[in-house]
């Protein structure tokens, strides 16, 4: 089966410095690739995702890429904020069959400091 | 509120007990996967539906865990004779049909089991 690795498992920055969270995936097949956000005791919260299709896609702050070739993909968030301070979760569809389901890796508690 | 919604929110049981979460996916949403997530950990895929039929389960479901999908709308899921290792945050997502990939997770149930 698929197996996402995520690094770094923690991230400290200052208040408008970018963060940059970086994950692997094992199964050449997948073909989808979301990060979730998730504050202390709330569900997690699709922010961005990209499909194999496409190398690069930002959202205002927010930027994934993607490197197929090696198998890698990577959450940018730029001028960070207090409130991005969260837990970050990448995760990539497993291919098999054609029923989507998500592979997470363990998270990057990401600390924005003022 | 339009989201994913889980009932119970909490949930604390004695060790032999059985449980049963029930999940509201989005209105009209084909896919529901319920995912279970530990402390520091990435969630889990436990199970898939498309509309009533159970498409998957993971290894992880074990013969004590049971899921349906009766009408294609709510999902239930129930754990029998509760052991300590099954506490975690149970989590439902759902997604909205074919060719679809984008999953939106509702707040999850916390069953602590003592």
């Amino acid at each position: 089966g698929e197996n996402v690795e995520q690094h770094p498992s923690t991230l400290s920055v200052q208040e408008g410095d970018s963060a940059v969270i970086k994950c692997t995936y094992s199964d050449s097949a997948s073909n989808y690739f979301p990060w979730y956000k998730q504050e202390l005791g709330k569900r997690p919260q699709l922010i961005i995702d990209i499909r194999s299709n496409v190398g690069e896609k930002k959202d205002q702050r927010i930027a994934v890429t993607l490197n197929k070739t090696a198998k890698h993909f990577s959450l940018h968030i730029t001028e960070t904020q207090p409130e991005d301070s969260a837990v970050y979760f990448c995760a990539a569809s497993d291919s098999g069959g054609s029923n989507y389901k998500l592979t997470f890796g363990k998270g990057t508690l990401l600390t924005v400091n003022p | 509120d339009t989201g994913v919604s889980q009932d119970p929110r909490h949930k604390i049981t004695k060790r032999g007990q059985n449980v049963t979460f029930r999940c509201d996916p989005i209105s009209e949403h084909n896919r529901l996967y319920w995912y279970r997530q530990t402390l520091g950990q990435g969630p889990e895929f436990l199970t898939y539906f498309q509309n009533e039929a159970q498409l998957e389960k993971s290894r992880l479901l074990s013969d004590r865990f049971s899921a349906e999908r009766p009408k294609g709308s709510f999902s239930t899921l129930e754990i029998q004779r509760t052991e300590q290792g099954d506490s975690a945050m149970y989590l439902c997502a759902s997604s909205p049909g074919v060719y679809t990939y984008e999953q939106y997770f509702g707040p999850g149930t916390r069953l602590t089991v003592t």
